[in-house]
């Protein structure tokens, strides 16, 4: 059964910080690996999505990275600003799961100006 | 990617009634993806619509507590039913871009419930 991990839980820096978060998952047999943005009582925003046969994605401030064989995926965030707090969910859709998107428990941002 | 309009954005309901939540795509898409998201917790798959049959649900989650409507390529409803304050959470559907060669997920805007 595949299961997402999300490190920090929360995580709050001054703006202008660059920051990483990370997303591990166990089962590496995935169609593809997407980021979220979730804004308080709202519904998601997708950042970034990475198929199983990319290695990243980059968006503007944003990059993600991905590597199967360790199960692992990373956000990047640029030159952080306080409009960028808000909670992060990485989610995976893998091959013995139907396709269904398999949800970390999320990163609260918090970029204090 | 798709565009999903969800209504009603939020509700305040009493206990032991139903609130049906609507969500439109303005695309077809064959599948539809209800999630739930309780206080403080990530998103749980309620149950898969796929229109011309009925729901696939996850274990936990009943047709009877859940009905869901599927009438067409576009369009699919989530009924909470009988509800009671530990119903009281965000609601939102989902829809997966793989007909369109977009391989990722879009979501609607959500529909936040609070059972009093």
């Amino acid at each position: 059964k595949q299961e997402v991990t999300q490190i920090p839980a929360a995580l709050s820096v001054p703006e202008g910080e660059n920051l990483v978060l990370n997303c591990s998952f166990t089962d590496s047999a995935i169609y593809n690996l997407q980021w979220f943005r979730q804004d308080p009582g709202k519904g998601l925003t997708s950042l970034l999505l990475i198929q199983s046969s990319q290695r990243e994605q980059t968006s503007g401030r944003l990059n993600a990275s991905l590597d199967k064989s360790s199960g692992r995926s990373t956000l990047y965030i640029a030159a952080s600003q306080p409009g960028d707090s808000a909670t992060y969910l990485c989610a995976v859709t893998s091959d013995n799961q139907g396709g269904k998107l398999i949800f970390g428990q999320g990163t609260e941002l918090s970029v204090k100006p | 990617s798709a565009v999903i309009s969800q209504k009603p954005s939020r509700d305040i309901c009493q206990r032991g009634t139903s609130l049906t939540i609507q969500c439109q795509v303005d695309s077809q898409v064959t599948m539809m993806f209800w999630y739930r998201q309780q206080p403080g917790q990530s998103l749980t798959l309620i149950a898969t619509a796929n229109q011309g049959s009925e729901a696939t649900y996850e274990s936990g989650f009943v047709i009877d507590k859940f009905p869901i409507s599927r009438p067409n390529l576009t369009f699919s409803t989530l009924t909470v039913s009988n509800m009671s304050p530990e119903d009281s959470s965000i609601y939102l559907c989902s829809v997966d871009g793989w007909a369109s060669g977009n391989y990722g997920y879009t979501f609607g805007s959500g529909t936040r419930l609070t059972v009093v």
